[in-house]
């Protein structure tokens, strides 16, 4: 069965510090793994896309990692903010052989609380 | 703005009645998908298209349908509504090729009472 898990649930930091969250999946056929932030009743808004082949990929102060060969991948937030707070997805992309983009299996996500 | 719109963003009915939500993908988007968010929990993938045609399907319900027109916008019908279908429905849209940004709109809540 193609699962996406997500550590932890639920994480409270101070505003300024760095946290790392974590996702294990298993999912099969894998094409690529994703990162969004949802913000509370809004849609998830992408941060990163890695392929089998990418280890790491940043945008601005997110750096997500991937290792294919653990089925692990972690998002790294620097020098947090108040914005930040938030819920953040790992998603995994199915391989889809008709050229399109397969199904996407979303994690329950961890929810971030950034305190001042 | 992902350029994904949703219509309409509310709605409340009763148990038992039927509603259709719509979206509308960004423009030259060829892959729609349909997603259920229940309260506090995780997206639960419902269906997807590709160019009018359905691709995939998740654990969508039987009470329930989704269709893809020729200009591209999909419909997502659910009927015979219980109070455990109240969530927030999410619609993304994707371009063509098999690693690309899908973006998604924000969503109808829907309540039933």
């Amino acid at each position: 069965k193609n699962q996406v898990e997500q550590s932890p649930q639920s994480l409270i930091i101070l505003e300024g510090k760095n946290c790392t969250l974590q996702c294990n999946y298993t999912v099969s056929p894998f094409s690529n793994l994703r990162w969004y932030k949802q913000d509370t009743g809004r849609g998830p808004v992408s941060l990163t896309i890695m392929t089998f082949s990418e280890n790491t990929k940043s945008n601005g102060r997110y750096t997500a990692t991937l290792d294919a060969d653990t089925k692990q991948s972690s998002l790294h937030i620097t020098a947090s903010q108040l914005s930040d707070s938030a819920s953040y997805i790992c998603v995994v992309s199915l391989k889809n052989y008709g050229g399109s983009q397969g199904n996407l299996i979303f994690g329950k996500g961890t929810k971030l609380s950034v305190k001042p | 703005d992902s350029g994904v719109t949703q219509t309409p963003k509310h709605l409340i009915t009763a148990t038992g009645q039927r509603v259709t939500l719509r979206c509308s993908p960004r423009s030259g988007d060829l892959s729609v998908y349909w997603y259920q968010q229940s309260l506090d929990q995780g997206l639960q993938f419902l269906i997807q298209y590709y160019n009018g045609e359905e691709r995939a399907k998740g654990n969508i319900l039987e009470r329930f349908s989704a269709q893809q027109f020729p200009d591209l916008h999909s419909e997502l019908n659910l009927s015979s509504l219980e109070l455990g279908d109240s969530a927030l429905y999410f619609c993304a849209s994707s371009g063509q090729g098999a690693v690309t940004e899908a973006f998604f709109g924000q969503g109808t809540r829907l309540t039933v009472v």
